[in-house]
């Protein structure tokens, strides 16, 4: 079945602890992103990758930092937490050569609480 | 900086009822835009994706639109059911190669049986 995971669906850690959100896809997608998703905000972009070569910052990159070594795998890792970056995380893929030029696929989402 | 903005922010219908969900854009340099629901402790799913050639998308009882001239896309579903009940999103890519995903902040969606 052609999917995005997320690991771990849920989080609770306390500030300061370094942590990895895992990401994977096994549908062969050049192009990966990370969002974060907060009540009356919406969906904001942190991080993306066109490919295991380029990976560039969305809106928010602040305090995370992303790692592209193999296609498949794009972990977001939070080097020192905080609590502002409590919130609902999503991890995506589309097959867009160049960019999301094409359908994008979700992973379930990985709820992070820093306390 | 790119915009993104959705109205209504919800909406209530009457199960049959026929609606449009609305979604404004800043920058007419688009490159595409996705129309996504979300339910309830889930991820997001795709319905449709408009290419910045293209005017219009269809598939089953939706239809979206695509007007980058005045900035606006249209979502619309026909004879809603009780299980279109959700979120919608919509989101257009913008950079040199639509790199830059920009969300709008979604309209709740119920419909009532």
């Amino acid at each position: 079945e052609a999917q995005v995971t997320q690991n771990p669906r849920y989080l609770i850690t306390v500030t300061g602890k370094k942590l990895t959100v895992t990401c994977s896809q096994n549908m062969n997608h050049e192009y990966m992103s990370w969002y974060r998703q907060d009540p009356g905000l919406g969906l904001r972009q942190i991080y993306y990758s066109m490919n295991v070569e380029v990976t560039d910052k969305g809106d928010v990159p602040e305090g995370y930092k992303v790692s592209r070594k193999e296609k498949r795998n794009f972990p977001l890792i939070l080097e020192s937490p905080s609590p502002n970056q409590t919130s609902l995380y999503f991890c995506a893929s589309s097959s867009g050569l160049a960019g999301p030029g094409d359908t994008q696929y979700f992973g379930p989402g990985t709820r992070l609480t820093v306390l | 900086k790119q915009e993104v903005t959705q109205i209504p922010a919800a909406l209530s219908v009457p199960e049959g009822e026929n609606l449009v969900l609305n979604c404004s854009f800043t920058d007419s340099a688009i490159y595409n835009l996705q129309w996504f629901r979300q339910d309830p402790g889930k991820g997001l799913t795709s319905l449709l994706l408009i290419q910045s050639s293209q005017r219009e998308q269809t598939s089953g009882r939706l239809n979206a639109s695509l007007d980058k001239s005045s900035g606006r896309s249209t979502l619309y579903i026909a004879a809603s059911q009780p299980g279109d009940s959700a979120t919608y999103l919509c989101a257009g890519s913008f950079g040199e190669y639509g790199n830059k995903l920009v969300f709008g902040a979604g309209t709740i969606l119920r419909v009532k049986s």
